[in-house]
């Protein structure tokens, strides 16, 4: 199983970037996949889930309205849209396979919001 | 949403301590609850699964039990490679939450 996270990078406050997860290894279309932050020095905070099919999607109450995961799973991929991005938005972001609990995790990918 | 509330925050062990580590949660989560590892610079990694199911490969060390709203991670036994921070979190709910986290650190 690989995950690995691109798109990463710095960002004005207010503007948008898309991160996107290249998936390998296991059945793609078979598994929730989930995004999940880590501010510097901080916990860890779960961001956003989509189901197998995307007919299902939740977010943490902070980012709703701003940001949109999204699927291909002809492409194997996940996808985070960010939009009107905060200081308080800037982790590292992690592309996650959910099983019980999270199996596992890609090596995650820095998104810095400053002007 | 649901909250999880872990304790403690820091907890300073030696090498061959038994330690223990609780996470409390807002209501029922059930059993659902995960454990995991993480080492500075790295992605977690997960230790145990419904509430007390090992994954695959981690030490038979590590266990974990519930008690109604309230989950321990017990370490028998620490190793130099146990000093790390840990997270519980809660996947009854589809809107998961991770705990505030706990570092262990060496004595």
């Amino acid at each position: 199983v690989q995950l690995v996270e691109s798109g990463g990078g710095l960002v004005q406050p207010g503007g948008s970037l898309r991160l996107s997860c290249a998936a390998s290894g296991f059945t793609f279309s078979t598994y929730w996949m989930t995004w999940v932050r880590q501010a510097p020095g901080k916990g860890l905070e779960w961001v956003a889930n989509i189901k197998q099919d995307g007919s299902e999607i939740h977010y943490v109450d902070s980012v709703k309205g701003r940001f949109t995961i999204s699927r291909d799973n002809a492409k194997k991929s996940l996808y985070l849209q960010m939009h009107s991005l905060r200081a308080q938005d800037t982790a590292v972001y992690y592309c996650a396979r959910e099983a019980a609990g999270i199996d596992y995790w890609g090596q995650g990918t820095l998104v810095t919001v400053s002007s | 949403d649901i909250q999880m509330t872990q304790s403690p925050s820091t907890l300073s062990a030696s090498v061959g301590d038994r330690v223990t580590i609780t996470c409390r949660a807002s209501q029922s989560v059930s059993r659902w609850l995960a454990w995991y590892q993480q080492k500075p610079g790295k992605a977690p990694k997960l230790l145990i699964y419904g509430a007390s199911t090992l994954e695959s490969a981690v030490p038979s060390r590590f266990s974990g039990s519930r008690s109604g709203t309230e989950f321990t991670l017990t370490i028998s036994s620490l190793q130099p490679d146990d000093f790390a921070t840990y997270y519980c979190q809660q996947y009854n709910s589809y809107s998961r939450t991770f705990g505030q986290g706990t570092k262990l650190e060496i004595k």
